[in-house]
């Protein structure tokens, strides 16, 4: 089965820290992604890599970076954190275009609140 | 502009009720649509998939869905709920390179 998964399940930071959220897929997919999950809102994509050191912004990617330096770990960073941060983060990956199914795949998420 | 419409926020059925819930996406190509679930707490879980042929597809869990061109639907269905079904549900359409296009979601309840 594929795996990804996120290095913490709840964070609690203080604002204007810089935090890291780690995502580890075992599936030597392409595809990584951000998303933030929010009520009423459903997921918005913050950031995507469709390869090792390949990021593309997605919809709301203002206050955030990300990393890909090695294929199976993406990185997402604020890097001055905000209340407006606190959220559900969920980290996905897929594979690429031409390699068959491309449904994305999910961790459980990492709730962070931002005090 | 690619879109995918949940129309129903909150659905409340009783356990051995069918459900019904509306998917609508706006795309210009044919699309790949997921149904997905997610559990209180958790990360979304693939329920089930289209990608082409056969318009009527079998997923996990007893659910199925319909994708209806004509319409610019893909309606989950599933004859008979279970305690267990109660979480919050999301279609999504992908345009099969990268990106995906999810909708916002809607949560079940589930009576006993």
């Amino acid at each position: 089965d594929v795996k990804v998964t996120q290095s913490s399940r709840y964070l609690v930071k203080r604002t204007g820290e810089k935090v890291f959220l780690e995502c580890v897929q075992d599936m030597d997919h392409e595809n990584m992604f951000w998303y933030r999950q929010d009520p009423g809102l459903g997921l918005r994509l913050i950031y995507f890599s469709y390869d090792v050191k390949m990021k593309e912004k997605g919809d709301i990617p203002e206050g955030y970076s990300v990393s890909r330096e090695k294929k199976e770990r993406f990185s997402l960073i604020l890097e001055s954190a905000s209340t407006n941060q606190t959220s559900m983060y969920l980290c996905a990956s897929s594979r690429g275009p031409g390699r068959g199914n491309t449904e994305a795949f999910f961790g459980q998420g990492t709730r962070l609140t931002v005090v | 502009a690619q879109s995918v419409t949940q129309p129903d926020i909150h659905i409340t059925v009783s356990e051995g009720a069918s459900l019904e819930l509306r998917c609508n996406y706006s795309y210009g190509a044919t699309p790949y649509l997921f149904w997905y679930v997610q559990s209180p707490g958790q990360g979304l879980q693939l329920l089930l998939k289209y990608f082409s042929g056969d318009t009527l597809v079998q997923g996990i869990k007893g659910f199925e869905a319909e994708f209806k061109r004509s319409q610019s639907s893909f309606n989950l269905r599933k004859p008979s709920v279970h305690w267990s079904d109660a979480a919050e549900y999301f279609c999504a359409v992908g345009s099969g390179t990268y990106k995906y296009i999810f909708g916002t979601g809607t949560r079940l309840k589930v009576l006993a």
